[in-house]
């Protein structure tokens, strides 16, 4: 299995706060994504890099944005969080390469709540 | 326009019996679908994938079936457990080279009763 770290796995802050969200994988994955999950809802793609240098927007508007300069860390980063930014934020990867079938390795998430 | 739909919101089957999850999808371009499987302040972790030239996968105790003309999977867990209680995704991935853009169903919640 893949390794790959979300830190931090809880966060609470305030309005206006700038956060960064971590995520390191050790598996020299190429690509990596940010999604977005509410409870009961299904998965929102947010943010996804093809490696270094790379970063794209994914389906669902996000507010947040991420860096890829390294291709083992990619970290999300809000500029003022706001109350509709409470939200699971769930990191993943994948291998690189031509195939489309690929399986995407999750990290444990990072439960973000903004008061 | 939600493309992958779990209709049922939840499932409650009994110890030993077997538990079947549905998820429908309107895109004709997915080629490659999975299951994942959530535990509650986890990420989710891989269960099963199948391609779209096939129309049946089996891993121990999970089998996803795939129904192409009805744009139909389901996933079977079969003894069910009481760890096999959580959430499961359905997600679909298109014909596309390029990133794995996974487009995930919302979740079916299955509790597995003693």
């Amino acid at each position: 299995e893949a390794d790959i770290y979300q830190t931090p796995r809880y966060l609470v802050i305030g309005t206006g706060k700038k956060i960064t969200l971590e995520c390191s994988q050790t598996m020299g994955h190429d690509k990596m994504y940010w999604y977005q999950q509410d409870p009961g809802m299904e998965l929102h793609l947010i943010h996804y890099s093809y490696g270094v240098n790379s970063t794209e927007k994914g389906d669902l508007s996000s507010e947040s944005t991420v860096s890829r300069i390294r291709t083992e860390h990619f970290p999300l980063t809000l500029e003022s969080a706001r109350p509709s930014h409470t939200s699971q934020y769930l990191c993943a990867s994948s291998e690189g390469g031509r195939t489309t079938n690929e399986k995407l390795f999750f990290g444990s998430g990072t439960q973000l709540s903004v008061l | 326009d939600q493309q992958v739909k779990q209709n049922s919101p939840s499932l409650s089957v009994q110890e030993g019996r077997i538990s079947i999850l549905n998820c429908d999808y309107t895109n004709s371009m997915f080629d490659y679908f999975l299951w994942y499987k959530k535990y509650p302040a986890e990420g989710p972790t891989f269960l099963i994938s199948i391609s779209s030239i096939k129309d049946k996968n089996e891993d121990g105790r999970f089998t996803v079936f795939l129904n192409k003309s009805a744009k139909h999977l389901s996933l079977h867990i079969v003894p069910s457990q009481p760890g096999d209680s959580a959430v499961y995704f359905c997600a679909a991935s298109p014909i596309i080279q390029g990133a794995q853009k996974l487009v995930f169903g919302q979740g079916t919640r299955l509790t597995i009763n003693p």
